[in-house]
């Protein structure tokens, strides 16, 4: 079985600030990796994925992240915060075979001017 | 453009009463899952299916139970509501192993 640990449910950082939302994942097969972001009553938006390609992967919105096979990680990135970037963030593990996402519990990102 | 809508985007309902939430996707997609999320909890996944009349089971079924007699849409009934089933509901859809396409929500509210 996949499991995601997100570390920290909320990550305050100033407008213009780097952004760094954190997310490890466990699984005993390769795994597939997504971000999503979830505006205030909305649903999820997929940011990026990580499908076995190249481990650094660029998203939506300036957005990116690296795998580290090594640190089982997927952190979530992004050089410069804007206060549009204020919402929720959730990791997400499947694996080749499996149509089901595991996520994560959540980070809710605060931007402040 | 993927799009995924679901019923109602808010929705009160009684206890006991017996609650259908529906969703359409117009992407020719297989799957679709049913989610509930809760403050503190995430999502958690419900029921999901991966073929027209084919249902399988997710983390929290109890209390649930889906239909899916056409491609696009997939419903999920909540035969006697109860408040502990107060939350929000995302339906999503996806193809075979890929990533998954969200609705908006419906925030269901059991009185």
């Amino acid at each position: 079985a996949q499991s995601v640990t997100q570390l920290g449910s909320h990550v305050s950082v100033s407008e213009g600030a780097l952004v760094l939302l954190r997310c490890n994942y466990s699984s005993s097969v390769p795994p597939y990796l997504f971000w999503y972001v979830q505006y205030p009553n909305q649903g999820l938006q997929l940011l990026l994925k990580y499908t076995s390609a190249a481990t650094l992967v660029k998203g939506i919105n300036g957005f990116e992240a690296e795998f580290k096979k090594s640190e089982t990680s997927f952190h979530l990135t992004k050089p410069s915060a804007h206060m549009s970037d204020a919402a929720e963030y959730f990791c997400a593990v499947s694996v080749w075979g499996y149509s089901t996402l595991t996520f994560g519990k959540g980070t809710m990102l605060l931007v402040s001017p | 453009d993927v799009k995924v809508t679901q019923s109602s985007r808010y929705l009160v309902k009684r206890t006991g009463e017996k609650v259908f939430l529906e969703c359409v996707q117009d992407m020719d997609h297989e799957n679709m899952f049913w989610y509930r999320q809760d403050p503190g909890l995430g999502l958690r996944l419900i029921y999901f299916s991966y073929d027209v009349k084919m249902k399988e089971k997710g983390d929290i079924p109890e209390g649930y139970s889906v239909s899916r007699e056409k491609k696009e849409r997939f419903s999920l009934i909540l035969e006697s509501a109860s408040t502990n089933q107060t939350s929000m509901y995302l339906c999503a859809s996806s193809r075979q192993y890929y990533e998954q396409y969200f609705g908006p929500g419906t925030r269901l509210t059991v009185t």
